[in-house]
């Protein structure tokens, strides 16, 4: 299938290492956030999500922080396996209707 | 069906030419998404559904991008007069209400040659 994110920044973590993936977000107005991943020729697929009266929530091996001071969000990915390589999209929802999306990271597991 | 489906999964046409893109929603999600993914950049909102309703078409890049829903389940996202910019997969998303984390699809991949 086609490589989504040719020319994306990419992070390369050792399986079983701890990853993090870092997103900025635009609108301090939005409320509502969602990390997505990626695989090529595929869609993207929910992973977690967090709205904004938290600043933490915690998944299967994933966990997602969200700093609103500095408009910051991160996806953290714990013993990271050879399936979790992708590319992860942070998605802000603005106005309660359609998310906007970041321009992505790709991870890439090492053996 | 359980997931979002796209038809096609690609299409390659020569530009100038009219294609439509149809996407099949996880029943009973009331609200369906259009989103273009271009190589290396993340998914880019075009056009969203509540209902049968356009309810915002303000991602729309030109009059030539046209998208109807008129039974409230299958969409089509209709181009005219395909430019090569027009390239890009075409992703469809559908979510149990307004605002709600969406399922996507798996795409169209639309080639202008």
């Amino acid at each position: 299938g086609e490589s989504v994110g040719l020319h994306l920044p990419t992070l390369s973590v050792q399986e079983g290492d701890n990853s993090i993936i870092n997103c900025a977000y635009s609108n301090s107005a939005s409320d509502y956030f969602i990390w997505y991943k990626q695989e090529s020729g595929k869609g993207p697929q929910f992973i977690i999500d967090i709205r904004s009266n938290m600043d933490k929530r915690q998944g299967q091996r994933v966990t997602v922080l969200l700093n609103k001071t500095v408009k910051h969000l991160s996806l953290q990915i714990a013993a990271t396996q050879p399936g979790d390589s992708a590319v992860y999209f942070c998605a802000e929802n603005q106005n309660g209707q359609n998310f906007v999306f970041g321009p992505g990271t790709r991870l890439s597991v090492l053996p | 069906g359980a997931g979002v489906s796209q038809t096609p999964s690609n299409k390659v046409t020569e530009k100038g030419k009219y294609v439509e893109l149809r996407c099949d929603p996880i029943s009973g999600h009331t609200a369906l998404y259009w989103y273009r993914q271009s190589l290396g950049q993340g998914p880019e909102f075009l056009i969203y559904f509540q209902g049968t309703g356009a309810a915002d078409d303000s991602g729309l890049p030109n009059d030539r991008f046209f998208a109807v829903r008129p039974e409230g389940s299958v969409s089509t996202l209709k181009i005219q007069r395909t430019e090569r910019g027009d390239s890009a997969v075409y992703l469809c998303a559908s979510s149990l209400d307004t605002g709600d984390g969406y399922t996507f699809g798996s795409g169209t991949r639309l080639t202008v040659v």
